[in-house]
């Protein structure tokens, strides 16, 4: 049981780029989550899905697309990068939504430049 | 603004020292989530506080709600080295669906 998996572990990007950021969970978990985390800040959602085909908007979703088309994956799409990205991003799950633990990936550091 | 204050920011304790760790939300919370974060590394869960006045304790980490549930503490009894890392609260502020909103956490380095 690898739990929540995410690849890559690091990237750097040029500016205008795009890059696909890869979640992958084998718990069964109805519900994943897609958070980025600044230096000294704490993690911000970016988009989240409640189950497979259903995705929905978080507090930064800006320059970002998700979609859902399976149970255990839930990808990031970076679609132009740019530097105000740079960021660690986590991909986390939970069985549902209410009142339950969410289960974290060991993060990917993107850096673009 | 935010909407989840930790404090302190960071804390240097010697080996074998209790610690504490606040976190003081401005609105009531339906849950309250204790993670740990190590450096470079994803978030460990170590707790979770439903209830006003709910209290847990895992080894040596005990975490508290208070009554209004506004505010969580995360106490540490005899700190090891092992106990580093970065604290973060998370909030479930809508009670609907487990969008967490996280303190900036609390960076806890421990000394010999």
């Amino acid at each position: 049981n690898a739990g929540v998996t995410q690849t890559p572990k690091f990237r750097i990007l040029k500016i205008g780029q795009s890059m696909t950021l890869q979640c992958t969970q084998d718990m069964n978990h109805n519900y994943m989550y897609w958070y980025r985390q600044d230096p000294g800040m704490g993690l911000k959602l970016i988009y989240y899905s409640v189950g497979a085909g259903i995705t929905d908007k978080g507090e930064v979703p800006n320059g970002y697309n998700v979609s859902r088309s399976t149970t255990e994956d839930f990808p990031l799409r970076l679609e132009l990068a740019a530097p105000s990205q740079t960021s660690v991003y986590f991909c986390a799950s939970s069985q549902s939504g209410q009142l339950n633990e969410q289960f974290f990936g060991p993060g990917t550091r993107l850096t673009v430049l | 603004s935010q909407e989840l204050e930790q404090s302190p920011q960071s804390l240097i304790v010697q080996e074998g020292k209790n610690l504490t760790i606040n976190c003081t939300s401005s609105k009531t919370l339906y849950g309250l989530y204790w993670y740990k974060q190590k450096y470079g590394e994803g978030l460990i869960f170590l707790m979770m506080l439903q209830k006003g006045g709910e209290e847990k304790s895992h080894e040596k980490i005990t975490a508290k709600l208070d009554e209004k549930k506004q505010q969580s503490s995360l106490h540490i009894t005899a700190s090891q080295p092992s106990h580093a890392g970065i604290y973060l609260c998370g909030a479930d502020k809508s009670g609907t669906a487990s969008k967490l909103t996280f303190g900036t956490g609390t960076r806890l380095q421990v000394t010999l």
